[in-house]
């Protein structure tokens, strides 16, 4: 398995604009997992899904951000309108919710950079 | 909700001598806790976890951790140090019976030094 597929790794973009991070869980895993790292507050819970159903949503940090799951292959994180303190490493991650206690598992991450 | 802490934001050893990075949980009810290591400009990858049944944990590069429920602790050891350990390792917890919402701790760097 190519394990989580994140995508792009890498982001450059202008305060304002729109920004669109994409996710590809493993395949079989029925959670889905949205994280942002930065130096000052780590590694944060923004939103996860369980069935492409999100569970919980209380670390998006405002309606700037959103996040969808269209089906169990794919998901994505969006910002609109994106501004410098939005930039950070977001991880997506994914697990199989029905299998208790299973880790959960990590792309490599893309890192956003708003300028 | 369920969280857990790790004490000390960076760790420095000598290459050979004893790793321990700490971690304590906050639950009457012992949750499922896991640790991970991040490399720089990577993902996080699983070390070990613990879930139910023997509270010494084995994982993978020679780590080790062991559940003490009495002291609600989850400390991640190695008898010794080796360069590439040189890494962020994160503690994380999933609340018992409450579904699959992995919470991180803070994480510690580790360095080693010769």
């Amino acid at each position: 398995d190519a394990g989580v597929i994140q995508s792009p790794r890498h982001e450059v973009t202008e305060m304002g604009q729109e920004v669109t991070l994409r996710c590809k869980p493993i395949s079989g895993h029925n959670s889905l997992f949205w994280y942002r790292q930065t130096m000052m507050r780590g590694l944060e819970l923004l939103i996860y899904f369980n069935n492409n159903v999100p569970i919980d949503d209380s670390g998006m940090p405002e309606d700037r951000f959103s996040a969808k799951m269209p089906n169990a292959s794919f998901s994505t994180l969006k910002i609109q309108p994106s501004e410098p303190r939005d930039s950070a490493v977001y991880f997506c991650a994914s697990s199989a919710w029905d299998t208790p206690n299973t880790e959960a598992f990590f792309g490599q991450g893309t890192r956003l950079t708003v300028v | 909700a369920q969280s857990v802490t790790q004490l000390g934001s960076h760790v420095s050893v000598s290459e050979g001598a004893l790793v321990l990075l700490r971690c304590n949980y906050s639950s009457s009810v012992p949750p499922y806790l896991f640790w991970y290591v991040q490399y720089p400009n990577q993902g996080l990858q699983l070390l070990l976890k613990y879930t139910t049944g023997a509270t010494l944990v084995k994982g993978i590069n020679g780590f080790e951790a062991e559940f003490k429920k009495s002291e609600t602790s989850f400390h991640l050891t190695k008898p010794s140090a080796h360069m590439s350990d040189a890494a962020e390792y994160f503690c994380a917890v999933i609340p018992t019976g409450g579904g699959n919402k992995l919470t991180f701790g803070t994480g510690t760097q580790l360095k080693v030094e010769l």
